[in-house]
């Protein structure tokens, strides 16, 4: 079964920093890898996808790499703002369908006006 | 621009007691799912259809039932509650099953005592 790692569990940074949340999986032979944000209360929202032919995705201030041969992704936010501040989750799919889509449990992000 | 809808969002049952959570998407996707989010765990596939007319375990579907009403609607259903299924249990949908973006609804907050 794939196990899907995120440490740390929570960060706090000053606004205005750059960061990097980590993500590590067990099972290279992933299909795809989605970054998604969780607000408190609130459901999942898909930021960035990465197919396994990829190297990384970017959308505004967010940028995800994969690096499927070490088992890794990485999600860097630049000039984080306190509108940042939520859990972030990966989810690593292998083929094969819905069954096999894994997910991390998250890294609580708080960014401190 | 509802996307994803679930109802109702928070429920307190007695163990034995049972209930329907109600989810509906407007995107005219083909695939829904039930997974559910426990404190320390990633998020866990209860029950997925993978189309209209067709719906399949995921990896905890013990205690639970689930219908595809229409391509539009799919709900969950628990005939006897009992006090390990609490939990937040979210509804999502995507264009096709598995290694597809996922669009997610707010969550329902289900309490059993």
């Amino acid at each position: 079964k794939q196990e899907v790692t995120q440490i740390p569990a929570a960060l706090s940074v000053p606004e205005g920093e750059n960061l990097v949340l980590n993500c590590s999986f067990t099972d290279s032979a992933i299909y795809n890898l989605q970054w998604f944000r969780q607000d408190p209360g609130k459901g999942l929202t898909s930021l960035l996808l990465i197919q396994s032919s990829q190297r990384e995705q970017t959308s505004g201030r967010l940028n995800a790499s994969l690096d499927k041969s070490s088992g890794r992704s990485t999600l860097y936010i630049a000039a984080s703002q306190p509108g940042d501040s939520a859990t972030y989750l990966c989810a690593v799919s292998l083929p094969g369908g819905a069954n096999n889509l894994f997910f991390g449990t998250g890294t609580r992000l708080t960014v401190i006006p | 621009n509802a996307g994803v809808t679930q109802t109702p969002k928070f429920q307190v049952l007695k163990t034995g007691q049972s209930m329907t959570l109600q989810c509906a998407q407007d995107m005219n996707h083909n695939s829904m799912y039930w997974y559910r989010q426990d404190p320390g765990m990633g998020l866990r596939l209860i029950y997925y259809s993978a189309s209209e007319g067709t719906t399949d375990k995921g990896e905890v579907p013990n205690g639970y039932n689930v219908s595809r009403l229409n391509k539009r609607e799919f709900s969950l259903r628990l005939e006897s509650a009992a006090p390990s299924q609490t939990s937040v249990y979210f509804c999502a949908s995507s264009v096709r099953t598995g290694n597809e973006k996922l669009f997610f609804g707010s969550g329902t907050q289900l309490s059993v005592l």
